[in-house]
């Protein structure tokens, strides 16, 4: 099993909303990551947990909160966003804290703030 | 922090023809520089991979270069196929290796 599995594929929420992306791997791999990426842009780096721990935070504003529950798990919280905050949000997964080795991507969420 | 640039920005080729896809680093202790494609609506898939230590690999019709001398990194793609259209993004790792750095990506399209 090589996948990293997002849901919801699609989500809207209104600006008041309270709402969690979500992430999970079964393949053992001890960091995980959640990256954004605007239409027609690489994908930014948002937070990288590494054995569980946030390693991470690219100064990311505080409506965003991650956790990670577990190994395979990572969540991604989200509150009071900005209709600037819609974007793909993708998860992503590596064997281990130094990336030297293939990081496996989910195919994302499709995130639209109303 | 890593700087890397990539171009062309947009790349149209005909069937059968190979496309080439150039990137830049700055930082000398990169030392590992995959290559994602990114289909519409999908999340970035690894097509190829290079470590420092290594100046080419193939894989099928991929392949990739890389001079460490000049800090530059190239995706070369043989017998283009419709299918190869979508967004390619080139990577390399930071100097405390716990993150990427991602090139601005190039569109291709493969023209039938």
């Amino acid at each position: 099993d090589t996948e990293v599995t997002q849901t919801p594929k699609h989500l809207v929420m209104g600006m008041t909303n309270k709402k969690s992306l979500k992430c999970e791997q079964h393949m053992g791999h001890r960091a995980m990551y959640w990256y954004k990426q605007k239409a027609k842009k690489p994908p930014e780096l948002m937070f990288v947990y590494s054995y569980e721990k946030l390693s991470i935070n690219e100064s990311v504003p505080s409506r965003f909160s991650p956790e990670c529950p577990n190994s395979s798990l990572l969540n991604l919280h989200l509150h009071a966003l900005q209709p600037e905050d819609s974007a793909l949000y993708l998860c992503a997964s590596s064997q281990g804290q130094v990336l030297d080795t293939e990081a496996f991507f989910g195919q994302g969420t499709r995130l639209t703030v109303v | 922090g890593e700087n890397v640039e990539q171009h062309p920005s947009t790349l149209s080729v005909q069937e059968g023809d190979s496309a080439v896809i150039k990137c830049t680093y700055s930082d000398s202790a990169s030392n590992y520089f995959p290559w994602y494609k990114q289909e519409l609506g999908k999340g970035p898939q690894l097509i190829i991979d290079i470590r420092s230590n290594v100046g080419e690999k193939k894989d099928q019709r991929i392949a990739v270069t890389l001079n460490k001398t000049a800090k530059h990194f190239s995706l070369h793609i043989t017998e283009t196929q419709p299918e190869d259209s979508a967004v390619y993004f080139c990577a390399a790792t930071s100097r405390t290796g716990n993150q990427f750095y991602f090139g601005t990506g190039t569109s291709l399209t493969v023209i039938p």
